[in-house]
């Protein structure tokens, strides 16, 4: 089943402007992550947020979780264009194995341009 | 600070033909990861490996796939017969792998392959 499902698929904003990326997942999960990945390189973890949180800060990010509607949202504030790149949320589901035996489901990223 | 590397960044295969990635993850973590990316879509999970033997796999992982850990420090995805839909960036993770959930993945830079 597909989890993690960002939107919007792309974003383009002017330097200074906040972005607000949305995820969408489908099963419980132990936490949600954001990772952002730069053309062509690896992807670089931003923030995990567990099950039982509501809304997390780091810097410029702040993500926030709604597990009754199975959703997350990453903002950027005041964004610079050292922040073009793709942005993926990532799930890890509540299951029995668990501990990380499971990995991260991915979903498609947001690709976010940020226009000087 | 510590971090995972791959090698090759890239490598040109003809069908048919095997290939081996290799990956050194981050010397005491203890769960290790393969995923791929074609380009421009979503990151897919392959397989999930601890305590030398697999943990997870998803479909993609069929038959032509396999992984292993030959030296204690290298992890290893091996493609036995190259297909061109193969021709993905692979990135390798890896996770200290505390408590219930799946905590942060430290990725490669990824192996780009391209299969003609």
């Amino acid at each position: 089943s597909q989890q993690g499902e960002e939107d919007p698929q792309a974003l383009s904003i002017q330097e200074g402007e906040n972005a607000t990326m949305n995820c969408s997942y489908k099963t419980s999960i132990n936490n949600l992550q954001w990772y952002r990945q730069n053309s062509g390189r690896g992807l670089v973890h931003l923030i995990l947020i567990r099950s039982n949180e509501r809304e997390k800060h780091s810097g410029r990010l702040r993500v926030t979780l709604d597990t009754s509607k199975k959703s997350s949202s990453l903002l950027i504030t005041a964004s610079r264009a050292a922040d073009t790149a793709s942005y993926f949320c990532a799930t890890d589901a509540a299951l029995l194995s668990g501990g990380g035996a499971d990995g991260l489901t991915f979903g498609k990223g947001t690709h976010l341009i940020i226009q000087p | 600070e510590p971090e995972v590397t791959q090698t090759p960044s890239h490598q040109v295969t003809q069908m048919g033909q095997e290939v081996i990635l290799r990956c050194v993850p981050i010397s005491n973590h203890l769960y290790f990861y393969w995923y791929r990316q074609i380009l421009g879509q979503k990151v897919e999970f392959l397989v999930s490996f601890y305590n030398n033997e697999i943990s997870e796999k998803s479909e993609i992982f069929d038959d032509q796939f396999s992984v292993e850990r030959p030296d204690g420090s290298n992890f290893t995805l091996k493609i036995r017969s190259t297909k061109l839909e193969d021709s993905a960036m692979y990135f390798c993770a890896s996770t200290r792998g505390r408590g219930k959930d799946t905590g942060e993945l430290f990725f490669g830079e990824g192996s780009r392959l391209t299969v003609l």
